[in-house]
């Protein structure tokens, strides 16, 4: 079974500051997604950003970055210039990929970010 | 393209009562996943259909089924309410075919009482 962890329950960052969010896993597939998803209070839950495991090259989405090291079973959220909107629960998800996949998504249980001005 | 809708959005129940929530994915995606949110429990996963078909059932007992219609709209059905089940129930859509990611829908809060 697939387990994802996020040990930070809460952060906060100054605005226009950097912040890094950890996220670890374990898994013994070899083809699986990783993701991290946002969600605002009282909103819905929002895809931030996306991680092929074969993939050696870490995604960007415009502020957001990851740092996926595969050996050491980590995948972490960069998020540069914060804004007062990205305060937000962030979790980091995990499925199982190409054939094997069971189109499940195993979720941390969140880091609380709160950006202040 | 509209996004994943969910409704209805609030529904307070009786213990030992029923209640269907419904999600309509976003058009042409035909898989539909469903997950229940707790404080203590967080993020779980209960069933995915896709084409109709359910791929993957997570670990919840009996009382929690669903079913997929041929326009790719879900129904998920919780029979004989417990003080447990409420939760925000959230629906997520996708392609489904070797497309991974799930966009989600604003959720149903359901409270028990």
């Amino acid at each position: 079974a697939q387990t994802v962890t996020q040990s930070q329950p809460e952060m906060s960052v100054q605005e226009a500051e950097t912040v890094t969010l950890s996220c670890t896993y374990d898994t013994s597939e070899n083809n699986y997604y990783l993701f991290w998803y946002k969600q605002p209070p009282s909103r819905q839950m929002i895809l931030v950003i996306r991680q092929e495991a074969y993939k050696q090259q870490n995604a960007t989405e415009n502020r957001f970055s990851v740092n996926f090291q595969k050996a050491a079973k980590s995948f972490s959220l960069k998020i540069s210039d914060s804004q007062l909107g990205d305060t937000a629960m962030y979790f980091c998800a995990f499925m199982i990929g190409s054939g094997g996949s069971n189109y499940k998504l195993t979720f941390g249980k969140g880091t609380l970010l709160t950006v202040n001005p | 393209k509209a996004g994943v809708t969910q409704t209805p959005r609030y529904l307070i129940k009786t213990r030992g009562q029923q209640v269907t929530l419904s999600c309509s994915p976003i058009s042409g995606h035909r898989s539909v996943s469903w997950y229940q949110q707790t404080p203590g429990q967080g993020l779980q996963f209960l069933f995915e259909y896709f084409s109709e078909t359910q791929r993957n059932k997570g670990n919840f007992p009996g009382r929690f089924s669903g079913r997929q219609f041929s326009n790719s709209r879900s129904e998920m059905n919780v029979s004989t309410l417990e003080l447990g089940d409420s939760a925000l129930y959230l629906c997520a859509s996708s392609p489904g075919q070797r497309t991974y990611e799930q966009y989600f829908g604003p959720g149903t809060r359901l409270t028990v009482t």
